[in-house]
């Protein structure tokens, strides 16, 4: 099936110790979301890509980047976590032509 | 600025029980509005969305919403709930930008426990 597939489910870094999540597709979807959800809030939205074309939110922390290589996959790096980055990172897709957003399984990321 | 309000942050209630969440958006665009739910310790499931035509949209699960554009709500109902149903409940807006850009802007959240 056609999916969003985030790896891994469970990644724990130590603080400070640059870490990468991956988000892949197989929609051919040329928007990629990454969201940062916290234990009891509302998923926030960091970044997107447009196809190669890259939006940052305004309060997005330097310390996120995102890389895009190809259509099919998606990066989140963080280049020096802290406790407060702890959080479940959520990938989502959209076609250009079609509302709806498709939702990876999220990574939730433990920094100790 | 694009928002979404969910008016109760917690909902407890008794099996069988009727069950009614709020939410109210702020945009002015064409609105495409959504609820998720999300069960402990799981990823956003899509219960249902609303893009146009019958304003009462029936999802999974036996959940429905209803547009109400005089209103901006889009509140979702349950005409009785199961322990199952426990879960925090997420409504949240398309919103669409110059040069062609969407985001999902989602809700605070409500949190729903339902007691046997």
């Amino acid at each position: 099936d056609a999916m969003v597939i985030q790896n891994p489910r469970y990644q724990v870094t130590q603080f400070g110790k640059p870490v990468t999540l991956s988000c892949s597709q197989t929609l051919n979807h040329n928007v990629m979301y990454w969201y940062q959800q916290k234990s009891s809030q509302a998923p926030k939205l960091l970044f997107h890509y447009y196809d190669k074309d890259f939006n940052n939110e305004a309060d997005t922390p330097d310390n996120f980047q995102s890389r895009r290589p190809n259509t099919s996959f998606c990066f989140l790096d963080i280049r020096s976590p802290g406790l407060g980055d702890a959080a479940m990172y959520l990938c989502a897709t959209r076609s250009r032509t079609a509302n709806g957003y498709t939702f990876g399984s999220g990574t939730r990321l433990t920094v100790v | 600025a694009q928002s979404v309000s969910q008016h109760n942050h917690h909902v407890i209630l008794s099996e069988a029980a009727s069950l009614e969440l709020g939410c109210n958006y702020s945009y002015g665009g064409t609105v495409n509005l959504f609820w998720y739910v999300q069960y402990p310790g799981q990823h956003l499931q899509l219960l249902l969305k609303y893009f146009s035509g019958d304003p009462l949209v029936k999802g999974i699960k036996g959940f429905e919403a209803e547009f109400i554009k005089s209103k901006f709500s889009f509140n979702l109902r349950k005409p009785s709930v199961q322990w199952s149903d426990t879960a925090e409940y997420f409504c949240a807006v398309n919103a669409r930008f110059s040069g062609g850009y969407n985001k999902l802007i989602f809700g605070a959240g409500t949190r729903l426990a339902v007691h046997p």
